[in-house]
């Protein structure tokens, strides 16, 4: 079974300060992918990023940049510089077995305040 | 491109009646997944279309929902008969093949009163 923890429900930081959202996954697949999505007050689900299991290479877009460490089964997402527009529910997603179902955590709900 | 489309956007009803969503996925997408997203919780997976086969629906409430991808491009979701504990939002999800990234449509907010 695949299981993703997202342990910080609510974060509030002032604008223009880091924040990194954390996220821990289990899974028993060798082969499988982690993505960041993120829920605006909008509602609908916008795609950050995906990585395999076989890419530990941290990854930097802009002000985001992600963590992927295997030995801790992590995948954490930091936000540099952050802005109000930030603001939304972010999700870290598990993807794995052999229809590759993607399992969602519980989100993070990010405030940043002007 | 166009992204995932759904319809209606929002839809109010009342327990033990009917509903259907629809859902057009980004063109050229085998794969379509519709989600239950519960106020204050990560959407859950309810049934999942490669083409117009059914890969997963261990967790769709077989007793009253329902879903069919004609065709292997729309779909239809439905519900019959509702209960309050459906009130939730549904989104519609579509992604190359079920190794790629998943994009979302608006999602239906669905209040059952």
């Amino acid at each position: 079974a695949q299981k993703v923890t997202q342990a910080q429900t609510e974060i509030s930081v002032v604008e223009k300060e880091d924040v990194t959202l954390d996220c821990v996954y289990e899974t028993r697949d060798t082969t499988y992918y982690l993505f960041w999505y993120k829920q605006p007050p909008s509602g609908e689900l916008v795609f950050l990023i995906r990585r395999n299991s076989f890419d530990e290479q941290n990854e930097i877009s802009g002000r985001y940049s992600w963590n992927f460490q295997k030995s801790t089964s992590s995948f954490n997402f930091t936000i540099t510089a952050s802005q109000v527009v930030d603001s939304a529910v972010y999700f870290c997603a598990l993807s794995g077995g052999s229809a590759r179902q993607l399992t969602f955590g519980s989100g993070t709900q990010l405030t940043v305040l002007p | 491109e166009a992204g995932v489309a759904q319809s209606p956007r929002y839809k109010i009803i009342e327990k033990r009646q009917s509903v259907a969503f629809w859902c057009n996925p980004i063109s050229g997408h085998a794969t379509l997944y519709w989600y239950q997203q519960i106020l204050g919780q990560g959407p859950k997976l309810l049934i999942q279309f490669q083409n117009n086969g059914v890969v997963d629906d261990s967790q769709l409430p077989k007793d009253r929902f329902s879903a069919e991808r004609l065709k292997g491009v729309d779909s239809t979701l439905k519900i019959q008969p509702a209960k309050l504990e459906d009130s939730a939002v549904y989104l519609c999800a579509s992604s190359l093949d079920y190794t790629y990234e998943q994009y979302f449509g608006p999602g239906t907010r669905l209040t059952v009163t």
